[in-house]
């Protein structure tokens, strides 16, 4: 069973253009996080998403941010005209339903590293 | 509101000598607590997890950590150091088990550990 999978792994983007992140849950898992990790600082949570629905974005930030789980194909952050205070590294975590992980237990893939020039 | 308080940003250890990471927790409910390991440049993988079954917590590569709802605590343990040890810890905490609430999880600032030859 393939674990969380990201890509790209590593990205570099200039001011005023466009970073795609993309996440690929667990195979059986239909929730998605996506935290923020910023230098020298914990993980901070963006936004959870379950198949074609935005659950909680609680943690995004209100312009040029945005996320979408369709019903086929991978979880995807995208981060419009990005600024160097972009640059960080976005994790994706997923879940299985509540019913099967009371506790919430979620896996995280490897990240992807945004930079910002 | 959930917070996560890891008391030390650095601990050095001799390899060998064993290994205190500590945290606290604030939280008006019974929580799931976890601990994650992170190397350089890599994603997260959970250490071990608290789930209410039991305070004394055993986890993967001779960790454990003891839930102390008394001292709102969860502190991280290790008898004796080895070098690959050496990366950053978080404690999280999951907001999940509280009505209405998503399941985000909640991280410390870190702990970075190094440990000596």
């Amino acid at each position: 069973n393939a674990g969380v999978m990201q890509n790209p792994r590593h990205l570099v983007r200039r001011r005023g253009q466009e970073a795609r992140l993309r996440c690929s849950p667990m195979k059986g898992h239909s929730h998605v996080y996506w935290y923020r990790q910023l230098p020298e600082e914990g993980l901070k949570f963006m936004v959870y998403l379950q198949k074609e629905n935005i659950i909680d974005e609680s943690g995004m930030p209100k312009e040029r941010f945005s996320a979408e789980f369709p019903k086929e194909g991978p979880s995807i952050l995208r981060i419009q005209q990005v600024v160097r205070g972009d640059s960080a590294a976005y994790f994706c975590a997923s879940s299985p339903p509540n019913g099967g992980n009371p506790y919430n237990e979620q896996f995280f893939g490897p990240g992807t590293r945004l930079t910002v020039l | 509101a959930q917070s996560v308080t890891q008391l030390d940003s650095h601990v050095s250890v001799s390899e060998g000598t064993p290994v205190l990471l500590r945290c606290n927790y604030s939280s008006s409910y019974s929580p799931s607590l976890f601990w994650y390991v992170q190397h350089p440049n890599k994603g997260l993988q959970l250490l071990l997890k608290y789930t209410s079954a039991a305070t004394l917590v055993k986890g993967i590569n001779g960790f454990e950590a003891e839930f102390k709802k008394s001292e709102t605590s969860f502190h991280l343990t290790k008898p004796s150091a080895h070098m690959s040890d050496a990366a950053e810890y978080f404690c999280v905490v999951s907001d999940l088990m509280r009505s209405g609430n998503t399941g985000k999880l909640i991280f410390g600032q870190g702990t970075t550990l190094q440990v000596k030859p």
